[in-house]
């Protein structure tokens, strides 16, 4: 079975800079899509960066980039100039390429930024 | 495009009673979902469905039972409402099942008393 582990419950930053947040995630399958999601409190589940497992170059969306290291199985987000909108839960996840048709979220990092 | 609509947003029901949590979405989407989300748990799937007529039961189903009669609903249906399903529920939509992404409800806040 795909478990997916945050390790950091929370985290604070302050404005403009930079953060990191940790996933590791376990399963045996070659073939597989991590997701980063961020939830703010109005509670929307907002997709922030999406990685396949078959590319090594990484993701990245504006301010937001992963550093995925397969061999590791770790999945990490770097938010960089971070802002207050940047204040959310974040949830990393996972989803096979095989038969198993389960998104698999890890426990949540409650991310605050300073002003 | 409303996207993937949710109904109620808040409840409370007592125990023993029953409701339907609604979820329809608008986009065409074959694959349906609903998770819970506890405090510090992070989210987990209850039930999930891969097209008109297909359900499956994903991690945590016990107390829950769902239905897949056309491409747009996929209602959750609790049965004697118990405290431990006090939670968030999500409903989300996905066109396929990897390398999309998944669209989320705003989430039915559930409280059981």
């Amino acid at each position: 079975a795909q478990t997916v582990t945050q390790s950091q419950p929370e985290m604070s930053v302050q404005e403009a800079e930079t953060v990191t947040l940790s996933c590791t995630y376990d399963t045996s399958e070659n073939n597989y899509y991590l997701f980063w999601y961020k939830q703010p409190p109005s509670r929307q589940m907002i997709l922030v960066i999406r990685q396949e497992a078959y590319k090594q170059q990484n993701a990245t969306e504006n301010r937001f980039s992963v550093n995925f290291q397969k061999a590791a199985k770790s999945f990490s987000l770097k938010i960089s100039d971070s802002q207050l909108g940047d204040t959310a839960m974040y949830f990393c996840a996972f989803i096979g390429g095989g038969s198993n048709y389960k998104l698999t979220f890890g426990k949540g990092t409650l991310l605050t930024v300073n002003p | 495009n409303a996207g993937v609509t949710q109904t109620p947003k808040f409840r409370i029901l007592k125990i023993g009673q029953s409701m339907t949590l609604q979820c329809t979405q608008d986009m065409n989407h074959n694959y349906m979902y609903w998770y819970r989300q506890d405090p510090g748990m992070g989210l987990k799937l209850i039930y999930y469905s891969v097209g008109a007529g297909i359900t499956d039961k994903g991690e945590v189903p016990n107390g829950y039972n769902v239905s897949r009669s056309t491409t747009e609903d996929f209602p959750l249906r609790l049965e004697l409402a118990a405290p431990s399903q006090t939670s968030v529920y999500f409903c989300a939509s996905s066109y396929a099942r990897v390398n999309t992404e998944a669209f989320f409800g705003q989430g039915t806040r559930l409280t059981v008393v």
